[in-house]
């Protein structure tokens, strides 16, 4: 079956340490994102990649970083320069949307991973 | 930029009754989609419906529609026939036609469906 698949579920960090959570699909999907979840709040973007080897800062990039260099890939770092880092999230994909025939596709998401400070 | 707005925080239904979740944004933009997600205790964001500005007819899935008032900005969301399955929190989203990276969510909607 098709898919987002995010890992860990669950994921603990120390003060000052980086942790990378990782985002795999087999959807075929040229885009890719990152958002945040907090209480309350709907979901904020923090990075989102159109295509291979290029990504662009969402709304709330600082203290993040991310790469993609695999179409199926999209990994999250969250840096300790991110000082509020406890919140869940959330992985998408979807067709790239720019395309006039495609451009009324959903973004899929995965389960998530939520991070807690230790 | 645009904004999404969910007023209800909670909200509460009986088996078998019918819910309307209320959902308004703001928007200089006259194309545009609009989605309602769905996500149940397991956390995983699930595609309810999704409506194309364009379109005067409001879409229906099922036991999901919506009331989409394109003049007063508002896309709410009517669950029929509620079932115990139905509880989760309901994400109202909007995002431009052509710009699939720029998806707005609202606050969400937690509902609770009582047997």
């Amino acid at each position: 079956d098709g898919g987002i698949t995010q890992s860990p579920k669950y994921l603990f960090r120390k003060e000052g340490q980086n942790v990378t959570l990782s985002c795999e699909q087999n959807l075929n999907h040229d885009a890719m994102y990152w958002y945040r979840q907090d209480p309350g709040q709907g979901l904020r973007l923090i990075y989102y990649s159109q295509i291979v080897n290029d990504f662009q800062k969402g709304d709330i990039a600082e203290g993040y970083s991310v790469s993609r260099e695999k179409k199926e890939s999209f990994p999250l770092t969250v840096t300790s320069a991110q000082k509020n880092p406890t919140a869940f999230y959330l992985c998408a994909s979807s067709i790239d949307g720019r395309s006039a025939r495609r451009h009324n596709q959903p973004q899929h998401f995965g389960d998530g991973t939520r991070l807690s400070i230790l | 930029a645009q904004t999404v707005t969910q007023s209800q925080p909670e909200m509460s239904v009986q088996e078998a009754e019918t819910v309307t979740l209320s959902c308004t944004y703001d928007t200089s933009e006259s194309d545009y989609y609009l989605f309602w997600y769905k996500q149940p205790p397991s956390r995983q964001m699930i595609l309810v419906i999704r409506q194309e500005a364009y379109k005067q007819q409001n879409a229906t899935e099922n036991r999901f529609s919506v009331n989409f008032q394109k003049a007063a900005k508002s896309f709410s969301l009517k669950i029929s026939d509620s079932q115990l399955g139905d509880a989760a929190m309901y994400f109202c989203a909007y995002r431009h036609k052509y710009n699939n990276n720029d998806m707005r969510f609202g606050a969400g909607t937690r509902l609770t469906v009582k047997p």
